[in-house]
């Protein structure tokens, strides 16, 4: 069973500036069976990234996916008051299907 | 547009069974798997199985195998996920999610790409 771990736990950040997210997994991963989510509080996940670096429908350039192996990074390159929420990063693994969930990353506003 | 529209809010007693649903909208129920995720208060995502509802066929992450059930019905669209007995530690939030597909036929890899807004679940004696 392949364990994501990701960090920092809680990113404080001002509007502006750069956050860099890390998601680490336990053994190596396809690239493309990682994806990543933005949760709002009192809302539902939304796609962000899958494939590691492809945007979903409708995401703003601002963000941006990469990495392969054990390391996937999700770099917002200058954070919107919007973009103050938890990220989560999650694999997929096939045969049979599963997914696997991170714990999180907090984004909040410094 | 495409939906996921879930039921509503539950309240129930320990050792009470439930049923939730997820119907879908908007796109051809059939074609795409439908997963559903738990999220206790104040914690993480969990990825509890998926179901394909063009033959009905589940598998269940190993942490919820036995304890839920997941089905479809493709004439109206809908997925379900229900509980025989309920416990209090069943109290969260649940979301269902269609999974997308993507690669080739050689290697498939799947994504949640549209949710809906979730189903609370309260189980209190």
């Amino acid at each position: 069973e392949i364990v994501l771990t990701q960090s920092p736990g809680t990113l404080s950040l001002s509007p502006g500036e750069r956050a860099t997210l890390s998601c680490r997994a336990s053994q190596s991963v396809s690239s493309s069976y990682l994806a990543w989510y933005q949760q709002k509080p009192g809302q539902a996940p939304r796609l962000l990234i899958y494939g590691a670096s492809s945007r979903a429908t409708g995401i703003p350039d601002r963000f941006s996916g990469s990495g392969s192996g054990t390391d996937f990074t999700l770099t917002i390159s200058r954070l919107e008051p919007e973009d103050f929420a938890v990220y989560y990063c999650q694999q997929y693994g096939s045969s049979p299907p599963v997914f696997t969930f991170g714990p999180g990353t907090k984004v909040d506003i410094k | 547009e495409v939906q996921l529209v879930q039921s509503g809010a539950e309240v129930k007693k320990p050792g009470e069974s439930l049923r939730i649903s997820c119907k879908g909208s908007g796109y051809s129920f059939t074609s795409y798997w439908i997963s559903w995720v738990r999220q206790m208060p104040g914690k993480g995502l969990e990825w509890m199985g998926r179901i394909d509802p063009s033959d009905s066929y589940t598998n269940y992450s190993p942490s919820f195998q036995g304890h839920v059930t997941i089905s479809a019905d493709k004439s109206i669209s809908t997925a379900y996920l229900q509980w025989s007995s309920l416990k209090a530690s069943d109290t969260a939030m649940y979301y269902c999610a269609r999974l997308a597909a993507a690669g080739t036929y050689i290697s498939y890899y799947y994504y949640m790409d549209v949710w809906g807004k979730g189903t609370t679940v309260t189980v209190s004696s």
